[in-house]
Parts: structure tokens; sequence; C-alpha cells
């Protein structure tokens, strides 16, 4: 079956790092997504990753292990705007996108 | 460039009316688009995937005679709620399947903001 793994919610302080992992198990792969979805507002794309290896984008890094099937979303000099549920997708062999529950993050001063 | 809007952005309606949401590509043509319903603290959870010229592809466990999805046009989709009633209450996001865009992935979704649906 297809299956995609994040923690629930996570914490962290203003100013730090915060990774949020990924596990994800899906018929066939065409890429890693990771959103933003702040609360009652839609998810907004952050980063993709299809070869594995790291990619930056300002504070934000995404990390790909294609045989592992594990990826992270990297948040550093974290802002009290962060706070908000980071969504994990795999895009399968139909190009269509496997939703993760969603991790919320809480961002304490 | 992918920008995606929804109408409207929020309905308050009566059981047992019916329910219009309109999604559109702002500035690109999107064959393929997606319909999405969110429940508070939930995940996301695909409806039905809407492709332009032909009918629709419904997951599994949505009933199609009461959401009717049209894509007349390549900017265009629309899902009806037939016959709400208050358990149909949710946030109804579509999304457009883009493919190609400069400097982004090959293939990825874009999101139209939402409509927030209270059936009472």
């Amino acid at each position: 079956g297809q299956n995609i793994d994040q923690p629930t919610e996570m914490t962290a302080t203003e100013g730090a790092i915060v990774q949020i992992n990924c596990t994800y198990q899906t018929s066939g792969f065409n890429g890693l997504f990771w959103y933003q979805q702040h609360a009652g507002e839609a998810p907004t794309f952050l980063s993709y990753n299809v070869l594995d290896g790291l990619e930056e984008k300002g504070r934000f890094s995404s990390f790909l292990s294609r045989s592992k099937g594990y990826s992270y979303l990297l948040l550093k000099e974290l802002q009290m705007k962060d706070s908000a549920s980071y969504l994990c997708a795999s895009m399968d062999s139909n190009y269509q996108l496997i939703w993760g529950a969603g991790t919320k993050l809480i961002i304490k001063p | 460039g992918a920008v995606v809007s929804q109408h409207p952005s929020w309905v308050i309606c009566k059981s047992g009316t019916s329910v219009k949401i309109e999604c559109r590509s702002l500035d690109f043509q999107a064959t393929t688009m997606f319909w999405y319903r969110q429940f508070p603290k939930q995940s996301l959870m695909l409806m039905a995937t809407s492709n332009e010229g032909s009918k629709a592809t419904y997951e599994q466990g949505v009933e199609k005679d009461k959401f009717l999805i049209n894509h007349a046009s390549l900017t265009l989709s629309t899902l009806t709620v037939t016959s709400a009633h208050p358990e149909d209450s949710s946030f109804y996001i579509c999304s457009a399947r883009v493919s190609g865009l400069a400097g982004g992935p090959g293939e990825t979704q874009y999101f139209g903001p939402g409509t927030r649906l209270l059936v009472l």
C-alpha cells in the first residue's frame, strides 16, 4: 500500500533549527514535496526533491534519500510566522500526490 | 505564475441546498485539477481528479452524484455539492496540476485558497 509517515506535532524555539522527518512508501516515485499550511489556509508549495541530496532554499532546506524512502525538511532561524503545519507528499507513478497527515510545528518565543 | 483562484471563499447555506465552487487557473492552462476536502486538524483528502473534457475520477467512498464536477475549459473546474447537509461542512480546496514551470519542479500541484463551507 501507499503510506506517508511524519510526526504529528513538534515544538521549537524562535531562532533555533528544526528538522521534520518524513518516510514514504508509494507505488512508483516521481518526487517528494513539502508544503506549508497555515491554519485556515490552503497549502503552499515549499520544496521538491527527485534526486538524492539536499536542496537549499533560503532558510528552508529539504533532503531526500530514495533508497531509504526518507526525506526531511530543515527550517533554520525559526520565526514565529513559521508556526504552521508542514505536509509531506510523494508523487506516485500516476503523478498523483500521496499526502502525509502533516506535522504541526509550534514555535515558542 | 501558477496562480489558482477559488470562489467563493466562504459559503453558509441551509441544509438541502446546492452549492457551486469554482476553481480557476489564472495564468496557465490546467488540463488536470484536483478537488480535496479537509476537516479540522486532519490531512487533505483527495475527493476527485478533474480532467478537462472528460468525466472526473472519484476516489473510493466519494459519491459522484452528490459531488458533481465539471471541467469544461482549460482554466475552470467546478464542484457542486448537491443537497448539502451539515456533515458536508468542510474546507474544500482545489489544486491544478502544473508541468514544466520555469524554475520549479517538473510536475507539481498549486492550490487555490480554499472554500470554507458551512451547512446549517
